[in-house]
């Protein structure tokens, strides 16, 4: 059982280009987050997913799209990377709607440059 | 608006000594509050939770300890290890069931003095 897992651990982009972030879970877990990471400020969420293919947004979600095409899957994107991206990124996930404990991956560090 | 924060950004102990973390929250709604612990270059990890119905509750090493009327969290760390030097969150919620969301505080660094 390895949890939640995230590729890939580092991305160095530049400014413009796009990547996926991959988030996955073998816990058979409904819902789904990403969250970014950055000095002095927390964790903030992103976006989120309630189940297989929903999705809401979070408290940052300006710059990202996400997607739940398959349950133990949730993928962040982005479209068009700026150096305010630059950040550690952190996928998790919980059981349900009878439970608020969220469990996280091991983040992904990446910068813009 | 509504936040969650931390009275001080490290704290230091002596290896052995109880450490104690506090944690302020300013929604007298929040009815679940969670206690993560962060290692460098890892992702956090839960430790122990705390529904708003109760005052205690202990896991192995670790209490958390709720004051609903000051609308204060703690977190105590007896016997503290060097293994325990990381950076530890609060985080709390006031909405259940499917739209559920955490906010966490900033964080605070324990450093465990050999």
């Amino acid at each position: 059982n390895a949890g939640v897992t995230q590729t890939p651990k580092f991305r160095v982009l530049k400014t413009g280009q796009s990547m996926t972030l991959l988030c996955a879970q073998d816990m058979n877990h409904e819902y789904m987050y990403w969250y970014r990471q950055d000095p002095g400020m927390g964790l903030r969420l992103i976006h989120y997913s309630v189940g297989e293919g929903t999705t809401a947004k979070g408290e940052v979600p300006d710059g990202y799209n996400v997607s739940r095409l398959k349950k133990q899957n949730f993928l962040l994107g982005l479209e068009s990377a700026a150096p305010s991206q630059t950040s550690v990124y952190f996928c998790a996930s919980r059981v349900g709607h009878h439970t608020d404990t969220q469990y996280f991956g091991p983040g992904t560090r990446l910068t813009v440059l | 608006g509504e936040s969650v924060g931390l009275h001080l950004p490290t704290l230091s102990v002596q290896e052995g000594d109880n450490s104690i973390i506090n944690c302020a929250y300013s929604n007298s709604a929040s009815d679940y509050f969670i206690w993560y612990k962060q290692e460098s270059g890892k992702g956090p990890q839960f430790i122990i939770d705390i529904r708003s119905n109760m005052d205690k509750r202990q896991g192995q090493r670790v209490t958390v300890l709720l004051n609903k009327t000051v609308k204060h969290l703690s977190l105590q760390i007896a016997a503290t290890q060097p293994g325990d030097s990381a950076v530890y969150f609060c985080a709390e919620t006031y909405i259940t069931g499917a739209n559920s969301k955490l906010t966490f505080g900033k964080g605070i660094t324990l450093s465990v003095r050999p």
